[in-house]
C-alpha cells in the first residue's frame, strides 16, 4: 500500500557528531517531501523540504537528500546538539485530487551530551 | 512566522460528552487539517477543509465532525466522546503543500 516508512525507529548520537535519519517512501508519483521535527509535548515543526526535481537541499545545519531511484529520503544534521533531540518525521505529498500528505511513523533522535 | 493555535493543551472528558476542539491560524491559509497522533500509528488524517464551509473526510472520520465557518478557524467535534478517542489531536494549516502545525491538544476520555 501507500506508505512512508523509516528504517530505524530510534537513533542515539554523541553531541557534536553528525546524525543521519532515513526514510523510505513508496509512491513514485510523489513530488514533494518534507521533514518535520517534533519535540516532546509539541506539534511537528517544519524543518526542510525538497521537490522531486532536486537531489539535495541544504538548510542551516540540515541537509535533505533524495534518491528517487530507490525511493529514499534522508535528513542529515550536522554537529548534533542536545536541542536536536526529538522525533523526526518524513512526509510525502501525493498528488491526488488534493494535496494528500502521508507521514512516516517517526524516528526518535537522542543526543548524548 | 506562521502561527497555529489550539484552544486547549490538555482536556479530560467523560464518555458520552460532546467535545469541541478549536484551531485558529493567522496566515490566511486556505487549507486546514485535523489529525490524531497515537503511538505506533503516526499521524492520521481525520478531516480537512479547502475553504470556508467546505469539508472533506480524511482517513478516519468516524466519530468526528468538523466546522469551518470562518477562514481562520477550524473546529473538530466529537459528538459523543469514547475512550478510544483518547489521543493527541493536531491541527495544521497550509497555503499550498507545506502544512504548519499547532501545539496539539492531548485529550483523555474517561
Amino acid at each position: 500500500g501507500e506508505s512512508v516508512g523509516l528504517h530505524l525507529p530510534t537513533l542515539s548520537v554523541q553531541e557534536g557528531d553528525n546524525s543521519i535519519i532515513n526514510c523510505a517512501y513508496s509512491n513514485s508519483a510523489s513530488d514533494y517531501f518534507i521533514w518535520y521535527k517534533q519535540e516532546s509535548g509539541k506539534g511537528p515543526q517544519f524543518i526542510i523540504d525538497i521537490r522531486s526535481n532536486m537531489d539535495k537541499r541544504q538548510g542551516q545545519r540540515v541537509t535533505v537528500l533524495l534518491n528517487k531511484t530507490v525511493k529514499h529520503l534522508s535528513l542529515q544534521i550536522a554537529a548534533t546538539q542536545p536541542g536536536d533531540s526529538a522525533v523526526y518525521f518524513c512526509a510525502e505529498n501525493m498528488k491526488t485530487s488534493y494535496d494528500k500528505v502521508i507521514f512516516g511513523p517517526g524516528t526518535s533522535l537522542s543526543v548524548i551530551p | 512566522d506562521v502561527k497555529v493555535t489550539q484552544s486547549s493543551r490538555y482536556l479530560v472528558k467523560r464518555t458520552g460528552e460532546k467535545v469541541f476542539l478549536e484551531c485558529v491560524q493567522d496566515m490566511d491559509h486556505e487549507n486546514m487539517f485535523w489529525y490524531r497522533q497515537d503511538p505506533g500509528l503516526g499521524l492520521r488524517l481525520i478531516y480537512f477543509s479547502y475553504d470556508v464551509k467546505m469539508k472533506e473526510k480524511g482517513d478516519i472520520p468516524e466519530g468526528y465532525s468538523v466546522s469551518r465557518e470562518k477562514k481562520e478557524r477550524f473546529s473538530l467535534i466529537l459528538e459523543s466522546a469514547s475512550t478510544n478517542q483518547t489521543s493527541m489531536y493536531l491541527c495544521a494549516s497550509s497555503p499550498l503543500e507545506t502544512q504548519y502545525f499547532g501545539p496539539g491538544t492531548r485529550l483523555l476520555v474517561l
